[in-house]
C-alpha cells in the first residue's frame, strides 16, 4: 500500500525565515511526487512535481523540493517566507496502475501561517 | 480559458435531500475526478473517469453517483444526503495521454456543502 505522511498540521514562520514542510511516503515502486498549494477559498494549484531525473526540483513562487529515495522523503522548502505564502500545502503521490493511469493520494495537509 | 468550473459554490441540504454538484472543464481533459476535503484528512478520491462513458470508484464512493456522458462534464450526485457528507468537494481534471502521466491535476474552486 502507498501512503503519504506530512509532519505537522500547522507551521508558523516569521516573514523572511526558512519555510520547511516535511513529506514522507511509502511506495513499493518509484513514485511520482507533487506539492500542491491551496489558498483560502480556492482549489489546489500545483507548486512542483518530481517524476524522473534531477532530484532537486524547483517550482513556482521560489519553492523547491528534493526527492530522497533513501529517506522516502520529498520535503518542500523556501529560503525566505513571504506573507503571501500563507496557505495550506499538500504533498501527493501518484502511483501508476496497470492501465497507465495513476491515482493521486494526498497527505493531510500543512497549514502555514506567516507572521510579520 | 475557464479551466475547471464548479457550481454551486455553497449549498445547504437537509438530511435525505438529493442534489447534483456540477463540474465542467474546457481543456479537453479526458481524466476527471471528484475529491472531498475534510479537516485533518486531506483530499480523498470519491469517483473518477478516464473518458466519456467510463467511471470508477475511488477511496470513498458510498453515497455518491457519477456519470460521464461528455468529455466536458462530470456531475456528482448525492441521492440521499447525510450529515457525514458535509464537506468541501473539489472536481479535478488532467490529460489522459500515457506519455504525460505526470500531468498535474487542475482543480476547480470547490463546493462547500452542509447537510443538516
Amino acid at each position: 500500500a502507498q501512503s503519504v505522511t506530512q509532519l505537522g498540521s500547522h507551521v508558523s514562520v516569521s516573514e523572511g525565515a526558512l519555510v520547511l514542510l516535511r513529506c514522507n511516503y511509502s511506495s513499493s515502486v518509484p513514485p511520482y511526487l507533487f506539492w500542491y498549494v491551496q489558498y483560502p477559498n480556492q482549489g489546489l494549484q500545483l507548486l512542483l512535481k518530481y517524476t524522473t531525473g534531477a532530484t532537486l526540483v524547483k517550482g513556482i513562487n521560489g519553492f523547491e523540493a528534493e526527492f530522497k529515495k533513501s529517506e522516502a522523503s520529498f520535503h518542500l522548502t523556501k529560503p525566505s517566507a513571504h506573507m503571501s505564502d500563507a496557505a495550506e500545502y499538500f504533498c501527493a503521490v501518484r502511483i501508476l496502475t496497470t492501465d497507465s493511469w495513476g491515482k493521486l493520494q494526498f497527505g493531510a495537509g500543512t497549514q502555514v501561517v506567516v507572521t510579520p | 480559458n475557464a479551466g475547471v468550473t464548479q457550481t454551486p459554490k455553497f449549498q445547504v441540504l437537509k438530511t435525505g435531500q438529493s442534489m447534483t454538484l456540477q463540474c465542467a472543464q474546457d481543456m479537453n481533459h479526458e481524466y476527471m475526478s471528484w475529491y472531498r476535503q475534510d479537516p485533518g484528512m486531506g483530499l480523498r478520491l470519491i469517483h473518477y473517469s478516464v473518458g466519456a462513458g467510463i467511471t470508477d470508484q475511488g477511496e470513498v464512493p458510498n453515497g455518491y453517483n457519477v456519470s460521464r456522458s461528455t468529455t466536458e462534464d462530470f456531475p456528482l450526485r448525492l441521492l440521499s444526503a447525510a450529515p457525514s457528507q458535509t464537506s468541501v468537494y473539489f472536481c479535478a481534471s488532467s490529460y489522459r495521454d500515457p506519455n504525460v502521466v505526470d500531468s498535474p491535476l487542475h482543480f476547480g474552486n470547490g463546493t462547500r456543502l452542509t447537510v443538516t
